[in-house]
C-alpha cells in the first residue's frame, strides 16, 4: 500500500498570505495525485487531478506540481473560504489511498 | 445538474449487515467509475471501493470480503452491501462519481454526495 504523508498537519496563515502544502509518497505514483478541499460538515471537493490540472470551476489561486514521490498544492492570496482541510489522494496502485490531511486554518 | 444522494445508512449492532445506496442524475451513469469513500468521526478520508463502468470492482483490504460493490445502471443507483459490521466500520460513507469518462482512469473524484452514516454499536 502506498502512503501518503502530508505536511504540515496544521498551517496558521492569514488572508491574503499565500499556502504550501506538502504530499509525500512513499513510493512513485508518478503523476498519478489528486488534491480535494473539504469544510466541516461538507463532502470533499476535487481541486486538482494528475498532480497539476485544476478541476472545472475551481480558482486559478490554487495550484498543484510535482512528480514522483514528491508534491505541492499551493493556493496563492489566501481567501477566508480556502481555511479548510486539504487532502491528497493517489491513484498509482490499489488500494487508492488518501494522505492524513493538511488542516489550513487562519 | 449532476447529483449524487446516498440513503441506508443507520445503527447496527456488530456482525450485522447494510446496504447502501446512491442515487445518481444528471449524467450518464454507465459510462463513469463510481466509488465509496468513508470518514470516520473526527478523522480523514478512507477509500472503500470503486466499480468501473462495465462493473470491474476494487476493495481496500479493511472491507474486502465483507463488502460489495454494484451497480445497477437501468436505476442509476451504487449500492454497497456491507456484511460482517464492526465497531470500526462507523463512519459517514460518502458516494462518488470518478471526474473522467475513460476507461480505467480514475484521475480524481469529482461529484460527492452529502454522505449517510453508518454506526455500528450494540
Amino acid at each position: 500500500e502506498i502512503v501518503l504523508t502530508q505536511a504540515p498537519a496544521t498551517l496558521s496563515l492569514s488572508p491574503g498570505e499565500s499556502a504550501t502544502l506538502s504530499c509525500r509518497a512513499s513510493q512513485s505514483v508518478d503523476r498519478y495525485l489528486a488534491w480535494y478541499q473539504q469544510k466541516p460538515g461538507q463532502a470533499p471537493r476535487l481541486l486538482i487531478y494528475d498532480a497539476s490540472n485544476r478541476a472545472t470551476g475551481i480558482p486559478a489561486r490554487f495550484s498543484g506540481s510535482g512528480s514522483g514521490t514528491d508534491f505541492t498544492l499551493t493556493i496563492s492570496s489566501l481567501e477566508p473560504e480556502d481555511f479548510a482541510v486539504y487532502y491528497c489522494q493517489q491513484r498509482k496502485n490499489w488500494p487508492i489511498t488518501f494522505g492524513q490531511g493538511t488542516r489550513l486554518e487562519i | 445538474e449532476v447529483q449524487l444522494l446516498e440513503s441506508g445508512g443507520g445503527l447496527v449492532q456488530p456482525g450485522g449487515s447494510l446496504r447502501l445506496s446512491c442515487a445518481a442524475s444528471g449524467f450518464t451513469f454507465s459510462n463513469y467509475a463510481l466509488t465509496w469513500v468513508r470518514q470516520a468521526p473526527g478523522k480523514g478520508l478512507e477509500w472503500v471501493s470503486l466499480i468501473s463502468g462495465s462493473g470491474n470492482t476494487y476493495y481496500a483490504d479493511s472491507v474486502e470480503g465483507r463488502f460489495t460493490i454494484s451497480r445497477d445502471n437501468s436505476k442509476n443507483t451504487l449500492h454497497l452491501q456491507m456484511n460482517s459490521l464492526r465497531a470500526e466500520d462507523t463512519a459517514i460513507y460518502y458516494c462518488a462519481k470518478v471526474r473522467s469518462a475513460a476507461a480505467g482512469n480514475y484521475d480524481g473524484f469529482d461529484v460527492w454526495g452529502q454522505g449517510t452514516m453508518v454506526t455500528v454499536s450494540s
